[in-house]
């Protein structure tokens, strides 16, 4: 059965600071794409980043970046200068990639808060 | 190029009424997905489409939820009758799958609505 663990329900953060939002992931799928989405206050899901699990190299999208240990199955999210627009609950989710997979299971998420 | 819309973004239904929640995918995305968040617990799977078929059901909680995609395009999420612990947020997402030739499905995000909010009192 496929899992997410996200162990931080909420951190503070300094504005302009890095910050690094865990997770770690189980499955048996040999093929899988992990995926973090931003949920501001407005309520929409936003999607930020993907890794494929054969991918060899991390994701970098921008300020984010997402830390891939293949060998200790952690997904771990960073955001680098973060800013007061990064407040937001972060979901971590991984989904399955052979062809007839459907869902994405996610974490329980991280509720990110931005001091100025 | 608009993104997942969804309708309403908040109803508030007495126990017993019916509710019917609505999803426009991004248009020429043949996939389109159901989830909900109840209060505190995780966002889960309900349903999957590819065009008007339904491909993978297995997270309807119970048969008093019907969901329809008609022609393909947007889809309906009916909840009859409603009870409290169907309160929640219903989130769609859409996509459009490629296959690699081994059978793998490429890089496929699932662009997701800003959910539709509801409350059962």
């Amino acid at each position: 059965a496929q899992k997410i663990t996200q162990t931080q329900p909420g951190m503070f953060v300094q504005e302009k600071e890095a910050v690094t939002l865990d997770c770690t992931y189980d499955t048996s799928d040999p093929s899988y794409g992990l995926f973090w989405y931003k949920q501001p206050s407005s309520g929409e899901m936003i999607f930020l980043i993907y890794q494929g699990s054969y991918d060899q190299q991390n994701a970098t999208e921008g300020r984010y970046s997402l830390n891939f240990q293949k060998a200790r199955k952690s997904a771990n999210l960073v955001i680098s200068a973060s800013q007061l627009g990064d407040s937001a609950m972060y979901f971590c989710a991984m989904r399955a990639m052979y062809s007839s997979a459907s869902k994405i299971i996610f974490g329980s998420g991280t509720r990110l808060s931005i001091r100025p | 190029e608009a993104g997942v819309t969804q309708f309403p973004s908040h109803s508030v239904i007495e126990k017993g009424q019916t509710v019917t929640l609505r999803c426009d995918p991004i248009s020429g995305h043949d996939n389109l997905y159901w989830y909900r968040r109840v209060m505190g617990k995780e966002i889960k799977f309900l349903l999957h489409f590819v065009k008007e078929s339904k491909q993978d059901e297995s997270g309807m909680p119970n048969n008093r939820f019907l969901a329809e995609r008609t022609g393909g395009t947007y889809s309906t999420l009916k909840v009859q009758p409603a009870e409290l612990e169907d309160s929640g947020v219903y989130f769609c997402a859409s996509s459009q799958d490629r296959t690699t030739a081994g059978g793998y499905l490429a890089k496929n995000i699932q662009y997701f609505g800003a959910g539709t909010r509801l409350s059962v009192l």
